[in-house]
């Protein structure tokens, strides 16, 4: 158990849904950070969050948006759904908001899209 | 932006043999990650380098901080089914006042049956 909680581990939606995909860092940690892996694809940051403010936004799609809550917990929310948002999606956390240290990931959410 | 370029993209291997990957950028990194990825896990974290030359072991696994900054090695002695996954390099980027980090596209471990 990494320490880092995602919720759930499994999703299973219709075509222009709305999905919310949820992550409970480290303890300690106050860095979160959003990851997309698509089918045999390498990791694609979507966006980080550090206390509560927006750090720093990858390749994120507008129908997609997060926020970081003052438990510091974190949502990602995914809207108008299409066949290719099918992924897995990871949270990672670091006490820091800076990348030195590495990250620490949870097990991901897998969605699917039918 | 820095990129990182890891080889080979997979590798078929059999058990007890030694596995070498090794991962590349036209630009310098001060820290280099290595990272495993089991089939339907989140990567974990294997070995951390922090300086040019360093070479640090974690059980059968050893990797290496090229001298030159812009490469590293992870080699793994005596490969056993459980090494089977997703291997990748990731670094911070100094480009990046965050460090954002960034990351190799992975190499791929099958165990020939």
């Amino acid at each position: 158990d990494s320490g880092v909680t995602q919720t759930p581990k499994h999703l299973i939606t219709a075509t222009g849904q709305r999905v919310t995909l949820r992550c409970s860092p480290r303890s300690g940690d106050l860095s979160v950070y959003w990851y997309q892996q698509s089918l045999d694809q390498g990791l694609q940051f979507l966006i980080q969050y550090y206390n509560g403010e927006e750090r720093a936004k990858g390749n994120i799609l507008e129908r997609f948006s997060a926020q970081q809550f003052p438990d510091l917990h974190s949502e990602l929310n995914l809207s108008s759904l299409e066949l290719g948002d099918s992924a897995l999606y990871f949270c990672a956390s670091s006490v820091s908001g800076q990348g030195l240290g590495g990250y620490t990931f949870g097990s991901g959410t897998r969605l699917t899209v039918v | 932006g820095q990129q990182l370029n890891q080889s080979p993209q997979s590798m078929f291997i059999q058990e007890g043999e030694d596995v070498s990957m090794n991962c590349t950028s036209s630009s310098i990194f001060n820290t280099w990650l290595w990272y495993k990825q089991d089939p339907g896990e989140g990567p974990v974290l294997l070995i951390a380098l922090y300086k040019a030359g360093e070479l640090t072991s974690n059980g059968r696994l050893t990797a290496q901080f090229g001298i030159t900054r812009k490469d590293s090695f992870l080699n793994i002695s005596a490969s056993i089914p459980s090494d089977v996954g997703i291997y990748f390099c990731a670094g911070p980027s100094v480009l990046d006042s965050n460090y954002q980090l960034i990351w190799g596209a992975g190499t791929k471990l099958i165990i020939k049956p």
